[in-house]
């Protein structure tokens, strides 16, 4: 079974530009989780997903960050314009419905500069 | 409100003896607790879970956590460590009535030869 996979690995760009990051879950899960850690602290939520609509969108920082899930499958999160503390690693994670466990990708690195 | 706290930023120990990584937890009901570990330029990987049961869980690697309600701690021990074990170690809390994870800050674990 495939993992959960992250692209790109890395990106760097300059401040006031737009990124978009994208998350394919594991097959089946229906379940689609975005955290980030900002430079070396907690990995705190950014949202969840189930399917293709938002259940917990609370942990987006600002407007300038949208996340979708075109027909439940894989998931981007925009970042427009992307500011310095939006530095960090973005981890999407995926969990079946009937399970507890949530599995996480490699992570995409963000930096702005 | 739903929290972790992981008292070590780094915990040394000499291969052979026995590790253990300390995290204590404040949820409003039961809780569901985790550990994930993440190796150098990988992605989070799902170690072990308590749901209910018994204190005492299993998982990857030898692995295994004891759930103490009185003392709110899910402290993640191994009986014999391996250097391979070096890595980033982070606990994470989930209140039934939710469903995204709380995070510690991570303990950093160096096994030496």
């Amino acid at each position: 079974e495939a993992g959960v996979t992250q692209f790109p690995s890395h990106s760097v760009i300059e401040k006031g530009q737009t990124v978009t990051l994208r998350c394919d879950p594991i097959s089946g899960h229906d379940n689609l989780y975005w955290y980030r850690r900002v430079m070396g602290k907690e990995i705190k939520f950014l949202l969840h997903f189930v399917k293709e609509s938002k259940q917990d969108e609370s942990g987006m920082p600002n407007n300038r960050f949208l996340a979708e899930r075109t027909g439940g499958t894989y998931s981007t999160l925009k970042v427009q314009p992307a500011e310095l503390e939006d530095s960090g690693v973005y981890f999407c994670a995926s969990k079946r419905q009937d399970r507890y466990e949530q599995y996480f990708g490699p992570g995409t690195r963000l930096t702005v500069t | 409100a739903q929290s972790v706290a992981q008292p070590e930023d780094q915990v040394n120990v000499a291969e052979g003896n026995p590790l253990t990584v300390k995290c204590t937890y404040s949820v409003s009901g039961n809780p569901y607790l985790f550990w994930y570990v993440q190796y150098p330029n990988r992605g989070l990987q799902f170690l072990l879970k308590y749901i209910t049961g018994d204190n005492l869980v299993k998982g990857s690697y030898g692995f295994e956590a004891e759930f103490n309600k009185s003392q709110t701690s899910f402290h993640l021990k191994k009986p014999s460590a391996l250097v391979s074990d070096s890595a980033l170690y982070f606990c994470a809390v989930r209140d039934p009535n939710d469903y995204k994870l709380s995070f510690g800050a991570g303990t950093t674990v160096t096994v030496r030869a």
